[in-house]
């Protein structure tokens, strides 16, 4: 079974902190995906990867970078967290094969105070 | 764009009834996926469609091309089939194939 483990389920941090958030993949998928689940928004995407040090933009990337080094991991990256960024976050994987279904992650609950 | 839209936005039901959700879409896809939603976040993948029916257990789910829609029904409803339901999407003539569009989810509720 695919598996993909986020560094953490529920986080705090303050306005300004810089913050990571790490995925890890254990199925040598080659894309990877960070989304953000809002009541009444659904799931947006913010940034994804389709190989190593390789990135695209999603719909809303404000605000956010992201790293990819190795295949297997994929770091979401809040450079100065602010109070809008509250939300559950969560990371995906997928391949080519099987219409490039997506094995999601628990998710990570980020609250800004 | 590409859009994606769901119906209903909530549902609630008695158990033993058979549910729809439903899924459309503007423009040609790839593939439809039906994805499911427990309390508690994590997300698990129903189906990937596209063209006719799949079935596993009481999940039914349907796509009608030419029409731009799908269905996910639910036959003999559980309490524990409450959750959210999510319609995603690849359009074709996306420039990663990879990306999916999603919609905003049925919150389905199952009363015993």
């Amino acid at each position: 079974d695919v598996k993909v483990t986020q560094s953490s389920r529920y986080l705090v941090k303050r306005t300004g902190e810089k913050v990571f958030l790490e995925c890890v993949q254990d199925m040598d998928h080659e894309n990877m995906f960070w989304y953000r689940q809002d009541p009444g928004l659904g799931l947006r995407l913010i940034y994804f990867s389709y190989d190593v040090k390789m990135k695209e933009k999603g719909d809303i990337p404000e605000g956010y970078s992201v790293s990819r080094e190795k295949k297997e991991r994929f770091s979401l990256i809040l450079e100065s967290a602010s109070t809008n960024q509250t939300s559950m976050y969560l990371c995906a994987s997928s391949f080519w094969g099987r219409g490039y279904e997506q094995y999601f992650g628990p998710g990570t609950r980020l609250t800004v105070t | 764009k590409n859009e994606v839209e769901q119906s209903p936005q909530n549902l609630t039901a008695q158990e033993g009834e058979f549910i729809t959700i439903n899924c459309s879409y503007s423009v040609g896809i790839s593939a439809l996926h039906w994805l499911q939603q427990h309390p508690g976040g994590g997300i698990v993948s129903l189906f990937m469609l596209s063209s006719g029916k799949k079935k596993h257990g009481r999940l039914i789910a349907t796509i009608n091309i030419q029409e731009k829609h799908s269905s996910l029904h639910i036959t003999a409803s559980h309490p524990r089939d409450s959750a959210v339901y999510i319609c995603a999407v690849g359009f074709l003539g996306e420039t990663s194939g990879s990306r999916l569009t999603f919609g905003e989810g049925t919150q389905l509720t199952v009363n015993p």
